[in-house]
């Protein structure tokens, strides 16, 4: 049971250029999430999604793109990396339906944007 | 949308017990209150959640005022692996979109030997 992968772990990128970050789950959840983490903050939403086909945004959704074509995968599109996107990034999910909902955290993909 | 309070930092002995304290004034009565912690250099991890009473599980304790406007994490004996950095957060589920988890910036716990 592999959890919530995110894959790179690293990457350095220059001004202007895209990527796209991977976020793959294997437990079934409908729900999943883009997270955000600068030095000695807290974690910032970015993007969101409650089901296949459907997503949204969160808090911070500027410069960022997402799709969800299937229930496992959540890629975050970054079209025009700029330094202020330099930051550590997140994927969660979850199970939706009554209830707390209890998200589950890859362990992150740190960029840095020169 | 209902905010907490967390000290910045707190600091325990090995083996002792850790009561990490967290106001929600504002929270509604149908937020859940989630904490999760974030050890150095890894994703956020649930710790514990509850509503209205007391919750254990084999992590930690919350402990819950009877008017809601604050809680307790304990930890009943502190290792060194539990230096980390402690989120309490309100939940609505039943409020769809809106009812995603809003991250303050935590308690930070440190363990000394």
């Amino acid at each position: 049971n592999a959890g919530v992968t995110q894959t790179p772990k690293f990457q350095v990128l220059k001004t202007g250029q895209s990527m796209t970050l991977q976020c793959a789950q294997d437990m079934n959840h409908e729900y999943m999430s883009w997270y955000r983490q600068d030095p000695g903050m807290g974690l910032r939403l970015i993007h969101y999604s409650v089901g296949a086909g459907i997503t949204d945004q969160g808090e911070v959704p500027n410069g960022y793109n997402v799709s969800r074509s299937t229930t496992e995968d959540f890629p975050l599109r970054l079209l025009s990396a700029a330094p202020s996107q330099t930051s550590v990034y997140f994927c969660a999910s979850s199970y939706r339906g009554f209830g707390a909902n209890v998200l589950t955290f890859g362990a992150g993909s740190r960029l840095t944007v020169l | 949308d209902a905010k907490t309070t967390q000290p910045n930092s707190m600091e325990s002995n090995e083996e002792e017990p850790v009561h990490l304290p967290c106001n929600h004034s504002t929270i509604s009565g149908t937020d859940y209150i989630h904490w999760y912690r974030q050890l150095p250099s890894q994703g956020p991890e649930y710790v514990i959640h509850g509503l209205t009473s007391n919750v254990n599980n084999r992590m930690a304790s919350l402990a819950i005022a009877e008017d809601r406007k604050s809680s307790t994490l304990i930890l009943h004996r502190a290792t060194l692996r539990d230096a980390a950095v402690y989120y309490c957060i309100l939940r609505d589920p039943n409020r769809g979109s809106q009812g995603n988890l809003i991250f303050g910036k935590g308690t930070k716990l440190s363990v000394k030997p």
